[in-house]
């Protein structure tokens, strides 16, 4: 059972435009949302994170919403950048419960030039 | 700062042969860590992860097996490969209960 679904493996994108890379999630006791990027053969970079208390939080270019009525998040990337062609992950936790974080099978997005 | 290490990078190992991939933690005292594997085109599967020194939690049953002999050092270990072990190995680590996880560089293994 795949309790945290990226459902696009992939997404092509116009450098400048906006990545809207999304994720959904079964279990409604998760409460802390985290975005990764990773490029081939190295380890996920943390990009952001959010707390179910929260709905939206920006750092720089990277923007993450959470819709907990949908179970649903999304992580905006304004401007993209060719730079930021990589494969996304979302993770999910309950934290009160548990050590661990389910991960999605990720995104792999392409900025094109 | 706290920083990660995973060696070898690369692995290249026959079928039936044993395995040792070490992690390390710097900068840090008694952090969660974890064990993943990503297969060739699939998102990060938990094998392990582990609270504190001896103490193992194992995730999915399988041909590995994880021991954490000092505070901050994993180590993912088999007796015998299969070819289904081959795949990237990602360790990381976390401060507490449901905080950030961070990932070392990981290790490509590949079994033939």
């Amino acid at each position: 059972d795949q309790q945290v679904k990226q459902n696009s493996p992939s997404l092509s994108v116009q450098e400048g435009r906006i990545s809207i890379l999304n994720c959904d999630y079964t279990n409604s006791m998760f409460d802390y949302f985290l975005w990764y990027k990773k490029y081939p053969a190295e380890g996920p970079t943390f990009l952001i994170s959010i707390s179910s208390i929260k709905d939206k939080n920006e750092d720089g270019r990277f923007t993450v919403f959470l819709n907990k009525s949908a179970k649903h998040l999304s992580l905006h990337i304004v401007p993209s950048q060719p730079g930021d062609s990589a494969v996304y992950f979302c993770a999910a936790s309950e934290t009160s419960g548990t050590y661990k974080y389910i991960f999605g099978t990720g995104t792999r997005l392409k900025v094109l030039a | 700062s706290q920083t990660i290490h995973q060696w070898p990078a690369t692995l290249v190992q026959p079928v039936g042969s044993p395995l040792s991939l070490e992690c390390t933690v710097e900068g840090t005292s008694n952090p969660n860590l974890y064990w993943y594997r990503q297969a060739a085109g699939r998102g990060l599967q938990l094998l392990f992860y582990s609270v504190g020194i001896g103490q193992i939690s194992s995730e999915v049953p399988q041909n590995l097996s994880a021991s954490r002999p000092q505070d901050r050092q994993f180590i993912l270990s088999s007796k015998k490969l299969l070819l289904s072990d081959s795949g990237f190995y990602l360790c990381a680590w976390s401060a507490d209960r449901g905080a950030t996880q961070y990932f070392g560089p990981g290790t490509r293994l590949l079994v033939l």
